[in-house]
């Protein structure tokens, strides 16, 4: 499975936008870049994914770099509640299964200050 | 919509016991997955059912099966249990097609003593 590296710990204020980074150089063509998040005591959530282009959800943004050895999660505007474990992960969906097998790293675990 | 349920949330088991636990997929799913999660650690892949079949395997060792049933909900079977073995359980779901998102539920606190 193509490896992806997070930082482990980040820090942002309260209202203000987050940008998230995650190396993923040994990607290949049909490798997607999911994000989930996991709240304390909860399970992953999704939050985006993307493929080759920029995409925009309710919860966030993804910035995907032309080459695709990087990616960036956005959140605009932080809250308490956005206190969370996030994880980059490359789902290859090449698969008869739907490939369900996700390989989660360590993630970044982003701190919100009020 | 439940979402994806598991029961039970908590559970104390003693070294050589025998352990299940049970998942319920979101309304509209057909494939449950199982996640070991130790402490401080990412979510880490046991095996994928669909079908009522083991379609795919993480690198865990034949003490953990499983489980599907026609109503697609899903159990974990863990036998001889090691103090290694404690960990959040993890079962997610999905519908079986490409690049659709898992939803994931709370999870079973599993103590082995």
């Amino acid at each position: 499975d193509a490896k992806t590296t997070q930082p482990n710990s980040m820090e942002s204020n309260e209202e203000e936008p987050v940008h998230l980074p995650c190396n993923h150089s040994t990607i290949s063509g049909t490798d997607y870049i999911h994000w989930y998040r996991q709240l304390p005591s909860q399970g992953p959530e999704y939050v985006i994914h993307g493929l080759t282009s920029n995409v925009n959800n309710r919860m966030a943004s993804l910035a995907i770099a032309e080459d695709r050895k990087s990616s960036t999660l956005i959140l605009h505007r932080a809250t308490l509640r956005d206190a969370a474990v996030y994880y980059c992960i490359l789902r290859d969906v090449e698969s008869n299964f739907g490939n369900e097998k996700l390989t989660f790293g360590t993630g970044t675990r982003l701190t919100i200050i009020p | 919509d439940a979402g994806v349920t598991q029961s039970p949330t908590h559970l104390i088991k003693t070294r050589g016991q025998q352990v299940t636990l049970r998942c319920s997929p979101k309304s509209g799913h057909d494939t449950v997955s199982w996640y070991q999660q130790a402490l401080g650690q990412g979510p880490q892949f046991i095996f994928q059912y669909y079908e009522e079949e083991e379609r795919q395997r993480g690198n865990f060792p034949d003490r953990f099966s499983g489980h599907q049933f026609p109503n697609y909900s899903s159990e974990l079977n863990v036998n001889a249990l090691l103090l290694g073995d404690s960990a959040l359980y993890l079962c997610a779901s999905s519908p079986i097609r490409e690049d659709e998102k898992l939803f994931f539920g709370s999870g079973t606190q599993l103590s082995v003593l």
